[in-house]
């Protein structure tokens, strides 16, 4: 049974546009969510993570929106740039260490077209 | 964050024999764990590396496919026993510290002629 679950699995953007990738968890006791980007042949690198206790967070031209009720949360990727074409997973942990049990959505390959 | 080295990078190895795989991090780490990525998937997630003791495997994984070693804080090992062509993937290496995200490695390619 897939525990997170992500789309869409793959995303052409033109350069300069906003790429939304979104994510659905189904157990409520998660309570740390990490998204990573992979480039080919690169492991996957920690993009930016929320707790459930904020809605939104910020950083550069990434931000994570998270919605407890609904158990969904998304990246958004503002100015979209031909180098952020890469595959990116959203993932879920338990216990609150951040570091424990990481369930990964199946990544969203996103090409950004100039 | 912390600087993971895995060994080899990547590999090409005949039906039936062993792969060790070594990942070294720059300094000392709660916690370590193995994943495999097959080629265009995502990542699954086959055991953690406890230092001192047994490897904690996930479902459909066992020890005696997958040895792990932590001899230390900073060192593990993840071998690929009798290997088939289904066991050609990309395995990672990860680590992380109590309320630290987990980092990983670049992964070793591995492909089963």
């Amino acid at each position: 049974q897939q525990q997170v679950k992500q789309s869409p699995q793959s995303l052409i953007v033109q350069k300069g546009g906003i790429s939304i990738i979104n994510c659905a968890y189904e157990n409520t006791a998660f309570d740390y969510f990490p998204w990573y980007q992979q480039f080919p042949g690169k492991g996957p690198a920690l993009l930016i993570a929320i707790r459930p206790d904020v809605s939104e967070k910020k950083e550069g031209r990434f931000t994570i929106s998270f919605n407890k009720s609904a158990k969904q949360f998304s990246l958004h990727i503002m100015d979209s740039q031909p180098g952020d074409s890469a595959t990116y997973f959203c993932a879920a942990t338990l216990s609150g260490a951040g570091s424990y049990q990481l369930t990964f959505g199946k990544g969203t390959k996103l090409s950004v077209i100039p | 964050s912390a600087v993971i080295s895995q060994k080899p990078s990547r590999d090409i190895c005949q039906r039936g024999t062993s792969l060790t795989i070594q990942c070294q991090v720059d300094s000392q780490v709660t916690m370590m764990f193995w994943y495999r990525q097959q080629p265009g998937q995502s990542l699954t997630l086959i055991a953690t590396a406890n230092q001192g003791s047994e490897a904690t495997y996930e479902s459909g994984f066992v020890i005696d496919k997958f040895p792990i070693s932590r001899p230390n804080l900073t060192f593990s090992t993840l071998t690929v026993s009798n290997m088939s062509p289904e066991d050609s993937s990309i395995y990672l290496c990860s680590v992380g510290s109590k309320n630290q995200p987990q980092h990983f490695g670049d992964g070793t390619r591995l492909s089963i002629l």
